[in-house]
């Protein structure tokens, strides 16, 4: 079973706080993915990673960074939270490898819920 | 931009008739289209999806239908069950040299009546 771990379940941080969300999977996948879901605007990609030290910009990446400095962890970063990042944070992994089938399959992890006061 | 949008955004129906969830996507690039059902308190989860090259697919009491020329995707659960209540998230993406990377609809919020 894949395994896509979130390093806590609720958040609870300041304004002007730095934050970091953490998230491991056990699949040795190497795509990896933030997102942040809110009511009726559905799942949207903060940023991406497809290998080690690699990422790339979503399509709302603005107040946040990325790093993964290990295939297995990707962590979010909010430099400075601001109260408009309340929100439920969503880290997903997939595989792929160059010439062989990619199923494109994400595999979520159970959330991170941030409150931002 | 890419978009896909998702109607209706909550359903309700009795237990034992049909559920459908309608989607449309904008980038005629997309080629892969994946639902996935969330449970409260968890993520995401996949529960059927299709390709490009196929115009339906069928898992037991869930179904997909593509319409490719007219970008638009469906989701239907027969025999609804107490368990299908979830919010349910339809999905299109196309495949790039290195990621995928999927947009995803608003999600509609499923309710089933006993």
């Amino acid at each position: 079973d894949v395994k896509v771990t979130q390093s806590s379940r609720y958040l609870v941080k300041r304004t002007g706080e730095k934050v970091f969300l953490e998230c491991v999977q056990d699949m040795d996948h190497e795509n990896m993915f933030w997102y942040r879901q809110d009511p009726g605007l559905g799942l949207r990609l903060i940023y991406f990673s497809y290998d080690v030290k690699m990422k790339e910009k979503g399509d709302i990446p603005e107040g946040y960074s990325v790093s993964r400095e290990k295939k297995e962890r990707f962590s979010l970063i909010l430099e400075s939270a601001s109260t408009n990042q309340t929100s439920m944070y969503l880290c997903a992994s997939s595989f792929f490898r160059l010439g062989e089938p990619s199923t494109d399959t994400q595999y979520f992890g159970p959330g991170t819920r941030l409150t931002v006061l | 931009g890419e978009n896909v949008e998702q109607h209706p955004s909550t359903l309700s129906v009795q237990e034992g008739d049909s559920a459908v969830i309608k989607c449309t996507y904008s980038d005629s690039a997309s080629n892969y289209f994946p639902w996935y059902k969330q449970e409260l308190g968890k993520g995401p989860q996949l529960i059927i999806d299709i390709r490009s090259n196929v115009g339906e697919k069928k898992d037991q009491r869930i179904a997909v239908t593509l319409n490719k020329t007219a970008k638009h995707f469906s989701l239907h659960i027969t025999e609804t069950q107490p368990e299908d209540s979830a919010v349910y998230f339809c999905a299109a993406s196309r495949f790039y040299s290195s990621a995928s990377k999927i947009i995803f609809g608003s999600g509609t919020r499923l309710s089933i009546r006993p």
